[in-house]
């Protein structure tokens, strides 16, 4: 199954405000809600963003939004702790499949 | 608290076979879809199956197709995937995760177990 795009890496400062972005198409982002996964050190991944919905637990300086075909996940006010990896996530269906897409790693300089 | 617990994994040889598992509590099990999702090594996640509560409808990567089964059974709180004719591209680490209740969130996952398949 084809996967979302993702920037591979992007970089910030702690206090910084940083985008991710994901894209997609008309059969995935451009019909379904995106989750937003965070993976620390290669630890179990964790839900962070669900559409524009913060999950229980999950500070309020992460925000989520979507355009057409391409969702973002937004940090405001970056923290150390925020370093990782970050995969999108949507329903397909056209490919009938849940699709992620290739991570993007998050550096906190 | 939810929990979720995979247990199964370990070292394969290509063309066999081999069954993990999910354990799950802190919720009622039997009213939540699952999900398994597998990440190679130094790769990303990868969505492999899912299953309904019930069990009545599941669905596969094409990757898997054919080849595993997902399956549960409720009265144990666990969920299992039934893997056969595996490759070494079949390794990698394998986690369950629970389907939350908006849409397509996995809203928790387990720690995952490691699969390798090797001769």
């Amino acid at each position: 199954q084809s996967a979302l795009t993702q920037e591979v890496s992007v970089s910030g400062t702690v206090g910084q405000k940083v985008t991710l972005s994901c894209t997609g198409n008309s059969y995935n982002i451009g019909s379904y809600a995106v989750g937003w996964y965070q993976q620390i050190s290669h630890g179990a991944p964790k839900i962070v963003m669900f559409g524009d919905s913060l999950p229980s637990g999950i500070p309020d300086r992460f925000s989520g939004s979507k355009s057409g075909t391409t969702a973002s996940l937004t940090i405001s006010g970056l923290q150390p702790e925020d370093e990782a990896d970050y995969y999108c996530s949507s329903w397909d269906y056209r490919l009938s499949a849940l699709i992620f897409g290739g991570g993007t790693k998050l550096t906190v300089l | 608290q939810v929990q979720l617990a995979e247990s199964g994994g370990g070292v394969v040889q290509p063309g066999r076979s081999l069954r993990l598992s999910c354990a799950a509590s802190g919720f009622i099990f039997n009213t939540y879809g699952m999900h398994w999702v597998r990440q190679a090594p130094g790769k990303g996640l990868e969505w492999v199956a899912f299953i309904w509560y019930d069990g009545s409808y599941k669905n596969y990567a094409n990757s898997v197709k054919g080849r595993f089964t997902i399956s549960r059974d409720n009265s144990k709180n666990t969920l299992y995937l039934q893997m056969s004719s595996l490759s070494v591209e079949d390794t990698a680490v394998y986690y369950c995760a629970r389907w939350g209740k908006n849409g397509y969130e996995l809203d928790y996952w387990g720690q995952g177990t490691l699969v390798t398949v090797s001769s």
